[in-house]
């Protein structure tokens, strides 16, 4: 079975702070997806990464893909209050057609 | 709108009532996915759809749940005699295959009491 294990569960930070959420699974993934839920919406996607030890970049935001293809890491700096909500890791399940989610860290940012 | 639409937002029924949540995908997308969300979880497949294919079901927990897609539009879940642990937000996605980005609709949030 094909699990992904998010952690931490719940962080709770002080605007400015930098964090990281890891991804972690004993099998391996052709990619891995990060998404944020905001509460009432549905998740959106915020990148995928493919090849083992890509490391990606979206504004304060720095994505990992581990070199084995088993796990993934979310870097955010400088932490904002809208970087506040839920970050979710998936990958694609064996059949190649749904994605198999971790539970999500909850991220809270204060100002 | 250009999005993924889900009604109703919100569903509070009793125990053993039978529900239906409909999902309306982006224009054009062949692919269709519904998803449960429980309290603190993450999301758990519940079943796919592709075009004409025949679905995927291997996600439905029950022989409660099912769900139809008309051709390529609109698709509805149905939940029969419903169960308190059945109470969670149910999402739909849609995708143009090969592509793998899914968009998500708002869910539906339901409440069994």
């Amino acid at each position: 079975t094909q699990l992904l294990e998010q952690s931490p569960q719940f962080l709770s930070i002080q605007e400015g702070e930098n964090l990281t959420v890891y991804c972690n699974s004993s099998s391996v993934f052709s990619s891995l997806q990060w998404y944020r839920q905001e509460p009432g919406e549905g998740p959106v996607l915020l990148v995928t990464v493919v090849t083992g030890g890509e490391v990606k970049k979206l504004k304060r935001l720095t994505f990992q893909f581990g070199d084995a293809r088993k796990d993934s890491s979310l870097h955010i700096t400088a932490a904002q209050p809208g970087d506040t909500g839920l970050y979710l890791c998936a990958g694609e399940d064996q059949a190649g057609t749904a994605l198999i989610f971790g539970k999500g860290t909850t991220l809270s940012v204060s100002s | 709108g250009a999005g993924v639409s889900q009604s109703p937002s919100n569903k509070v029924t009793e125990k053993g009532k039978d529900v239906e949540l409909r999902c309306d995908p982006i224009s054009g997308h062949t692919a269709l996915y519904w998803y449960r969300q429980r309290l603190g979880q993450g999301l758990e497949f519940l079943i796919y759809f592709q075009g004409n294919s025949a679905p995927d079901k291997s996600g439905l927990p029950s022989d409660r749940f099912s769900a139809e897609r008309t051709g390529e539009s609109v698709s509805t879940l149905t939940i029969q005699r419903t169960q308190q642990e059945d109470s969670a937000v149910y999402l739909c996605a849609s995708a143009t295959p090969p592509a793998d980005t899914q968009y998500f609709g708002p869910g539906t949030r339901l409440t069994v009491l």
